[in-house]
């Protein structure tokens, strides 16, 4: 089975500071990890994605995550936080076989004040 | 190009009635997935559909829930005797790959509130 466990539910930063969310996850066959971001009575989106090539994934508007193994984390990072960037983000976990059925954390919500 | 649409967005049911959530995916793509997200929760798997095929339905809470996707296109989740515990948001995500092996692509959500 797979799980994803995402540390604090909240997260608060000023514009400009360092963004880190965190998610660590479980399974007993090497994973593909997934970040989406959803912005209010909007649908998921797709930040960036591990698939066991780079172990330092970048995606969009600046955000990256490593995956690490030995710690079984995939935590989210952006240097410089922007208003912009306020929203829920969801850690998912799949499989490298079978259908792609995402099992998600239970979200972080960054509030970023100015 | 036109992203997965749902609808309606918005639906309030009485206990008991019966509703029919659309899922309208990104024209060609073979996967079809229908979550279901909780308030405070992240998105849980209800079924996943390839083309017309329903595939894996293990995630559906129960025998009142059904779906269909029977031209392989648009794809319609269905609660009949609708209970106040099934109030959430329903996602549908659409991938262009078998398996969904490639990004999905998820829909606004329709929330469904339950009176």
């Amino acid at each position: 089975a797979q799980s994803v466990t995402q540390l604090g539910s909240h997260v608060s930063v000023s514009e400009g500071a360092l963004v880190l969310l965190r998610c660590n996850y479980s399974s007993s066959v090497p994973p593909y990890l997934f970040w989406y971001v959803q912005y209010p009575n909007q649908g998921l989106q797709l930040l960036l994605k591990y698939t066991s090539a780079a172990t330092l994934v970048k995606g969009i508007n600046g955000f990256e995550a490593e995956f690490k193994k030995s710690e079984t984390s995939f935590h989210l990072t952006k240097p410089s936080a922007h208003m912009s960037d306020a929203a829920e983000y969801f850690c998912a976990v799949g499989g490298h076989t079978g259908f792609q059925k995402l099992v998600f954390g239970t979200g972080t919500r960054l509030l970023v004040s100015p | 190009g036109a992203g997965v649409s749902q609808s309606p967005r918005y639906k309030v049911a009485k206990r008991g009635q019966d509703v029919a959530l659309r899922c309208d995916p990104i024209s060609g793509h073979v996967s079809l997935f229908w979550y279901q997200q909780a308030l405070g929760q992240g998105p849980e798997f209800l079924t996943y559909f390839q083309n017309e095929a329903q595939l894996d339905k293990s995630g559906l809470p129960s025998d009142r829930f059904f779906a269909e996707r029977p031209e392989g296109s648009v794809s319609t989740l269905k609660i009949q005797r609708t209970q106040q515990e099934d109030s959430a948001v329903y996602l549908c995500a659409s991938s262009s790959l078998e398996q969904g092996r490639s990004e999905q692509y998820f829909g606004p959500g329709t929330r469904l509130t339950v009176t």
